[in-house]
């Protein structure tokens, strides 16, 4: 099973800066990487898929790079929407999720 | 306009039996594999397994195997994940989802069931 390790666990940022999310696979994944983002009492929301392709109506402040085992999301100017728990997965292999970043307002 | 609408919430005892359901529409429910993920209280999601509707081909995480059963109705679209003896541990939010057409990755996903297994 390919193990998906995110940092932070949590991340405090103003709004308006720039927020950096890790991730990192066991073993390469290739660019089978998604990320998505959830908000409380709601389903999880595609943002990227194949590490750097924005979903289907993700604004532009989204944006995912890496590829084999280490891949990152970078929101640019985080807006108060924005605050949320982002988790990456893979899809390379079945699936598998990271455990999750908190994104909270500094 | 692709939609995945889940069965509403259960409270169940533990060694019950239960059901839950997703019913895809707008889209051809056999062109595309149904995957089930568990999100348990305060914790992050766990991919349960997928099975393919037009053949009923599944798979399961290791995690999950043998303890619950995906499967599938054409007939009306539904795909159902469901357990023969529930356990306290199984409290969580379960959710379906499926994929691109160009991709496996999870974009369309029903609203969750929330299952919760108490004595």
């Amino acid at each position: 099973e390919i193990v998906m390790t995110q940092s932070p666990a949590t991340l405090s940022v103003s709004p308006g800066e720039r927020a950096t999310l890790s991730c990192r696979a066991s073993q390469s994944v290739s660019s089978n990487l998604a990320w998505y983002q959830q908000k409380p009492g709601q389903a999880p929301r595609l943002l990227i898929y194949g590490a750097s392709t924005r979903a289907t109506g993700i604004p532009a402040r989204f944006s995912g790079s890496g590829s084999g085992t280490e891949f990152t999301l970078t929101i640019s100017s985080l807006q108060s929407e924005d605050f949320a728990v982002y988790y990456c997965q893979q899809y390379n292999n079945w699936y598998t999720f990271g455990q999750g970043t908190k994104l909270e307002i500094k | 306009e692709v939609q995945l609408v889940q069965s509403g919430a259960e409270v169940k005892k533990p060694g019950e039996s239960l059901r839950i359901s997703c019913k895809g529409s707008g889209y051809s429910f056999t062109s595309y594999w149904i995957t089930w993920v568990r999100q348990m209280p305060g914790k992050g999601l766990e991919w349960i397994g997928r099975i393919d509707p037009s053949d009923s081909y599944t798979n399961y995480s290791p995690s999950f195997h043998g303890h619950v059963t995906i499967s599938t109705d054409k007939s009306s679209g539904t795909a159902y994940l469901q357990w023969s003896s529930l356990e306290a541990s199984d409290t969580a939010m379960y959710y379906c989802a499926r994929h691109y057409p160009w991709d496996l990755v999870l974009v369309y996903w029903g609203q969750g069931t929330l299952v919760t297994v108490s004595p």
